[in-house]
């Protein structure tokens, strides 16, 4: 079955620090791995994906995220955090047999102290 | 912006009502997935439509059921309303079927079940 974890429900990172935002997968077939961000009354924007090739992905607004598949791991991070970062990020996986269901994880709140 | 529309913004119905919900998907796009999102969860698959057939579900009960039509618009209808129903509704389209290709997502109707 598919599955995801995000073991931190708030992440506090001061501005101009790096940040990371964790997150655990589970599959069965090949993992197909999504970050998305959520702000407050908003859908969800795409930020970044993992589908094949180098482990290390470039997204949007200066987010990257490292697939490391011995940890089965997805971490988010950002060199240098701005407080406009500040929302709710949610990690995502499609199992590489199916074309239909993504599973999200419950989210992180990420907050960018000034 | 995502391209993706959806409405109403805000709707508040009474338990055993019946509620019809809209989105339209980016042109194009042959591929419209329904999620809903409870208060402090992440999404949860309700079902997808591929050129109007549906070609996924979750673990919903039929009283949850969708349309797709061929102007990219989509409905989610729900029966016999509960007070669980009470989340935020989210559609993504996407261009392709297939597990590579991302989901966009619309802004979300807000449903309270009272």
């Amino acid at each position: 079955a598919q599955s995801v974890a995000q073991p931190e429900d708030q992440v506090n990172v001061a501005e101009g620090n790096p940040l990371t935002v964790k997150c655990t997968y589970s599959v069965s077939g090949n993992p197909y791995l999504f970050w998305y961000v959520q702000y407050p009354n908003r859908g969800l924007q795409f930020l970044l994906k993992y589908i094949t090739g180098d482990n290390l992905v470039k997204g949007s607004y200066g987010f990257e995220a490292e697939f490391n598949k011995s940890q089965t791991s997805f971490h988010l991070k950002k060199p240098s955090a701005l407080v406009s970062d500040s929302a709710l990020y949610f990690c995502a996986v499609r199992d590489g047999n199916r074309d239909d269901k993504i599973i999200f994880g419950k989210g992180t709140r990420l907050h960018i102290l000034p | 912006e995502t391209g993706v529309t959806q409405s109403p913004t805000h709707l508040i119905k009474t338990r055993g009502q019946q509620v019809t919900l809209r989105c339209s998907s980016q042109s194009g796009h042959n591929t419209v997935s329904w999620y809903q999102q409870a208060l402090g969860q992440g999404p949860q698959f309700i079902f997808q439509y591929y050129r109007e057939e549906e070609n996924g579900r979750g673990n919903f009960p039929p009283r949850f059921s969708g349309l797709q039509f061929p102007n990219y618009s989509s409905e989610l209808n729900v029966n016999a309303l509960e007070l669980d129903d009470s989340a935020l509704y989210l559609c993504a389209s996407s261009l392709l079927i297939g597990s590579t290709d991302t989901q966009y997502f619309g802004p979300g109707t807000r449903l309270t079940v009272l």
